[in-house]
């Protein structure tokens, strides 16, 4: 199956910082998505982006379509203790219908 | 979110039990979807339903049997698990399975296996 490369694995900051994470493949995507998972819950959809360059907000969350549609990049500004949690991307491929998910990003914020 | 709800959310099963997983979705969704969540590896699909048809099994073992009477509930039937079997498994619903329909989860059942 398809690889995305999620980094970086895990993350340790202040309250107050803001985090920046990012998803990479080999292959071109149509759709890109952003999940985020607490402990004991299914992941959440935090942003889907759908077209090369694309750049959408949600809160303080920000994530970017990247121009080659082999990235997704995801920012978050400002951070509180309550972004604590594994921060998923999936990708789906112009064929087919299934979402390939990275291995996901775990944010502690430190207060 | 409480769109997709599954049931139950912890299941400890020995290897000669045999157990159902339950999913519920509350969205008007047309496809169901099961996931298999491992510690360090990316969530893997297992099956997809659309319109209550089955159309994707990915090389999933026999053990693991889905069932889809309805767009709106989903289960998994469980017999003779291995331990490598335990983890967390999702249930997911989209509006269709293309098109970069968004994926909206459940919660989730731990699965332990003894």
């Amino acid at each position: 199956g398809q690889q995305l490369n999620q980094s970086p694995q895990s993350m340790f900051i202040q309250e107050g910082e803001d985090v920046s994470m990012n998803c990479t493949s080999s292959s071109i995507f149509n759709t890109w998505l952003w999940y985020k998972q607490d402990p004991g819950e299914g992941p959440v959809l935090l942003i889907a982006l759908y077209k090369a360059g694309e750049l959408t907000s949600n809160g303080r969350l920000t994530a970017q379509f990247g121009i080659t549609r082999k990235d997704s990049f995801l920012n978050i500004s400002a951070s509180i203790p309550s972004d604590v949690g594994i921060y998923f991307c999936a990708g789906q491929l112009n064929t087919g219908n299934q979402f390939y998910f990275g291995t996901g990003t775990s944010l502690t914020v430190i207060p | 979110e409480t769109g997709v709800t599954q049931t139950p959310r912890h299941l400890v099963m020995g290897m000669t039990n045999k157990k159902s997983l339950k999913c519920e979705q509350h969205l008007g969704h047309n496809a169901m979807y099961w996931y298999k969540q491992s510690a360090k590896k990316p969530l893997e699909l297992m099956f997809v339903y659309n319109f209550k048809e089955q159309t994707e099994n990915n090389s999933v073992p026999s053990r693991f049997s889905p069932e889809c009477p309805n767009s709106s509930h989903l289960f998994l039937h469980l017999h003779t698990l291995q331990p490598e079997d335990s983890a967390l498994y999702l249930c997911a619903s989209s509006q269709d399975p293309g098109g970069g329909s968004p994926l909206h989860f459940g919660n989730g059942t731990r699965l332990t296996v003894t």
